[in-house]
């Protein structure tokens, strides 16, 4: 089992719809929890953060969390043709470690 | 600065040669962290520095990967004797405390083993 397991997509959604990406981890004891955004050939670019258990708003992103389920989630709404991009969910214990990314793509 | 600067942006190297790589962090990030992007998505973390001590050192693979921050220079990572599998994204990144602060990636170097 990998520590941080994303699907893969492609996940396509028609503009302004609502994207639901989800991420399961395995280490019990993770403690930092992040979503980055990369566009293809681009460096990741950090987007969330969430630490504790809930809801944590920032503009039309959302993230989720319930250490109990070992579970995160980004929701975008009125998702944009500009936010086609492949999410990465990463899960900090010791290092910070990655999955494998989420291929998000906006249809006009 | 406050961009994690990373170079060379591309570079080329025929098998068994080597590569040198380096970062540059954000000014006032004591963190500096190495990871591989081999095919699209998949990060592999290799190398993480406290200042100029390594603080995380489990992805490196020994034998031909090593990597330096000395104080007042750029951190560098090393590879000798590339293999074809080396050919990778290698991106740089940079933190505060990295369980508070998430982590500024730099751009990336892009190495080509021929």
């Amino acid at each position: 089992q990998k520590e941080v397991e994303q699907n893969s997509g492609p996940l396509s959604v028609p503009e302004g719809a609502i994207a639901s990406l989800n991420c399961t981890y395995s280490d019990r004891v993770s403690q930092s929890f992040f979503w980055y955004r990369q566009y293809s050939g681009k460096s990741p670019e950090l987007i969330m953060s969430i630490y504790s258990n809930g809801d944590k708003e920032d503009g039309r992103f959302t993230a989720q969390l319930n250490k109990a389920s070992q579970y995160v989630s980004l929701l975008i709404r009125d998702s944009q043709p500009s936010d086609s991009a492949t999410y990465l969910c990463a899960v900090k214990g010791g290092k910070l470690i990655f999955g494998q990314g989420t291929e998000l793509s906006v249809k006009p | 600065g406050e961009e994690v600067a990373q170079t060379p942006k591309h570079l080329v190297r025929g098998e068994g040669q080597k590569a040198k790589l380096y970062c540059a962090p954000i000014k006032g990030h004591s963190y500096v962290f190495w990871y591989q992007q081999v095919l699209k998505n998949e990060f592999k973390f290799l190398i993480s520095f406290q200042n100029e001590n390594v603080f995380d050192e489990t992805g490196m693979p020994k034998e031909r990967f090593s990597a330096k921050c000395l104080p007042n220079s750029p951190c560098s990572l090393e590879i000798q004797a590339t293999k074809l599998e080396d050919s990778a994204v290698y991106f740089c990144a940079s933190s505060q405390p990295p369980d508070i602060y998430g982590y500024t990636f730099g751009s990336g170097t892009r190495l080509t083993v021929v």
